[in-house]
């Protein structure tokens, strides 16, 4: 069965401080793979997605950025956090069908 | 470009009371629409999608092309149907197809 691993599961970062957020599948193979970000009141905001390694589609500019170095490795990074950083990050992945699972998020807050 | 507008934010209803979770949606081609429900402490997870025409947890849900909306009901709600709900559409943007996400309803059952 297909599982999928975000770490770590809470986060408390300095405003300028850099950030890496990791997301992990098993159980599959060459997966769509997405980052949202889940703020209050503003529902679920996608980020990034990928569709194979190295191949990453921003869908907000902003300071964040994302990596896929390995098929089931999806990474969220900043060189340094704003306070508007803060909020719950899911990751997901998707098979062939349009569904999409979710992992269990890492809630970040900048101070 | 999609957009998915859930304009109930928070919504309370009695147990055994009827509920209805109102979504609509904005999209030029042919809709792919879903719900996803998030319990407390627990992952965001997929409810129902409306080409299977299924009802999940006795909830269903319709889409009303005409209308342009994919309303969620349950004829008798539980209290352990209060969660967070998001609907969502499935559409192709660049490489990849894609959910856009409205806003999510946090949905409270009252004894």
């Amino acid at each position: 069965s297909q599982t999928i691993h975000q770490w770590p599961a809470t986060l408390v970062q300095p405003v300028g401080s850099p950030l890496s957020l990791e997301c992990t599948v098993e159980g599959t193979s060459n997966p769509n793979l997405y980052w949202y970000r889940q703020a209050a009141g503003r529902g679920l905001q996608l980020l990034f997605y990928s569709v194979g390694i190295g191949q990453i589609s921003s869908e907000v500019p902003q300071n964040l950025s994302a990596s896929r170095p390995q098929d089931r490795q999806f990474i969220l990074s900043s060189k340094k956090l704003l306070l508007s950083d803060s909020g719950f990050y899911l990751c997901a992945w998707k098979d062939r069908t349009y569904e999409q699972y979710f992992g269990p998020g890492t809630r970040l807050t900048v101070t | 470009a999609q957009r998915v507008t859930q304009p109930e934010k928070l919504l309370s209803v009695f147990k055994g009371a009827p509920v209805e979770l109102k979504c609509n949606y904005s999209y030029s081609g042919s809709p792919e629409l879903f719900w996803y429900v998030q319990y407390s402490r627990q992952r965001l997870q997929l409810l129902l999608r409306h080409i299977s025409r299924e009802s999940i947890k006795g909830f269903t849900a319709d889409l009303n092309k005409g209308e342009t909306s994919f309303h969620l009901k349950k004829p008798f709600a539980q209290e352990e149907d209060s969660a967070m709900y998001y609907c969502a559409l499935s559409a192709f943007s660049g490489s990849a197809r894609q959910l856009t996400f409205g806003s999510g309803t946090q949905l409270t059952v009252l004894p």
